[in-house]
């Protein structure tokens, strides 16, 4: 079955650097478009960042461009988000989750349980 | 960016009982609207794309529709396993964005 694990958070300080990764298993990975998502405490989901099936075609949300970098190794079925220059409001759990195309159609049918990133001095 | 106005934020009902929550688009998405159910510590899970298709293995008491700005979601006969948080996402121009979430509960 398709499964996704996240892994990666901790807490950080302000301006300092995380990667999470996502672990995917299951289905074909270099074949599907990849989301990461996060929910901060108490508040609802937003998106954050696409990468397509190859890696050729990537986007951000506004709070986190030129910030994060999203990247994806196929050989080793995993998703990464490079995360700079964190600052307290990027707390939250991130999700990473399986686009239903091989781009970023939009529609998410597979999800991860996610890790927690807290940025606090 | 398109906002998604989700209503209401919080809803009570009864096993058995149906219940709707509405998503209201900022323009015109057509029917490129998701539903998806989350509830506390695990995956969120896609109920409903493109603004009526149930996922496959969702029960049939689930259900959505309307197009361009105006949508719903509908749970037919509440179940206790229901109790979650619902988002609606539309996915017709980056950024996706989500509505606010309706969390549900039982009575």
């Amino acid at each position: 079955q398709v499964q996704l694990v996240e892994s990666g958070g901790g807490v950080v300080q302000p301006g300092r650097s995380l990667r999470l990764s996502c672990a995917a298993s299951g289905f074909s990975f270099s074949s599907f478009g990849i989301h990461w998502v996060r929910q901060a405490p108490g508040k609802g989901l937003e998106w954050v960042a696409v990468i397509s099936y190859d890696g050729s075609n990537n986007n951000y949300a506004d709070s986190v461009k030129g910030r994060f970098t999203v990247s994806r190794d196929n050989s080793k079925n995993t998703l990464y988000l490079q995360m700079k220059s964190l600052r307290i409001e990027d707390t939250a759990v991130y999700y990473c989750a399986r686009d239903l195309t091989a781009g970023s159609g939009g529609v998410l049918d597979h999800w991860g349980q996610g890790t927690l990133v807290t940025v606090s001095s | 960016d398109i906002q998604m106005t989700q209503s209401p934020s919080s809803l009570s009902g009864s096993v058995g009982d149906r219940v709707t929550i509405t998503c209201q688009a900022s323009q015109d998405i057509s029917n490129y609207l998701n539903w998806y159910q989350h509830k506390p510590g695990k995956a969120p899970k896609l109920l409903i794309y493109d603004a009526s298709s149930l996922e496959t293995g969702v029960p049939s008491r689930f259900s959505g529709s309307g197009s361009g700005t105006d949508f719903t979601f509908t749970i037919s006969s509440l179940q206790p396993e229901d109790i979650a948080t619902y988002y609606c996402q539309q996915y017709d121009t980056l950024p996706y964005t989500f509505g606010q979430g309706t969390k549900l509960e039982i009575k």
